[in-house]
């Protein structure tokens, strides 16, 4: 099993410009989450997914959308970036709520 | 809203033990992670606690009392390889995840 897959690693993107942050997870798990993880401060929860095409908002979803098509894949996007979004990313997946969460390996973004 | 408090940095000498405390204030509790993350790298799960009491997981282990609002991590017989970031996060009663924000700990020689 690969666990949970995010792309790309690094992206440096300009403000205004849009992006999808991809997530895959091969453990056939029900919940999908993404946070980001700001320097100094805890990782905040952004949008969650309690199975194939149901999602909800997290703590800080301003700026952001997620879709939920099927099990596997659970990708952000950011449709017109701005430099608060400057960040790294985590993706992660549980079988169910009061389970672990393995999260993938994060995708740093820069926007200047 | 949730209310995650823990140090923000620890050292200790290798061989040592450690102890990272963590306090919380949640709207409903339905349990306590403990994760490790070290720099550059994605958090790993070190322990669950949903009810009151010590859990042991060889050189770690997690500790809660609910009533108190209190859980702490135990490092013992510290490595160099322990120096990292450890995360304390709650399950609130809408089953989302907060997290504190991180308590460095680095092991010295």
């Amino acid at each position: 099993n690969a666990g949970v897959t995010q792309t790309p690693k690094f992206r440096i993107l300009k403000i205004g410009q849009s992006m999808t942050l991809q997530c895959a997870q091969d453990m056939n798990h029900n919940y999908m989450y993404w946070y980001r993880q700001d320097p100094g401060m805890g990782l905040k929860l952004i949008y969650y997914s309690v199975g194939a095409g149901i999602t909800d908002k997290g703590e800080v979803p301003n700026g952001y959308n997620v879709s939920r098509s099927t099990t596997e894949d659970f990708p952000l996007r950011l449709e017109l970036a701005a430099p608060s979004q400057t960040s790294v990313y985590f993706c992660a997946s549980s079988y169910e709520v009061q389970e672990t969460q393995y999260f993938g390996p994060g995708t740093r973004l820069l926007v200047l | 809203g949730q209310n995650i408090d823990q140090p923000t940095e620890m050292t200790a000498t290798e061989g040592a033990i450690v102890q990272i405390n963590c306090t919380y204030q949640t709207s409903g509790f339905n349990g306590l992670f403990w994760y490790q993350q070290h720099a550059g790298e994605a958090p790993t799960f070190l322990s669950y606690n949903v009810l009151d009491g010590l859990e042991e997981k060889g050189r770690f282990s997690s500790f809660l009392s609910r009533s108190k609002g209190y859980s702490y991590l135990l490092l013992k017989e510290l490595q160099m390889k322990d120096s990292a970031s450890y995360l304390c996060a709650v399950l609130s009663n809408d089953y989302k995840l907060s997290f504190g924000a991180g308590t460095t700990v680095t092991v010295r020689a």
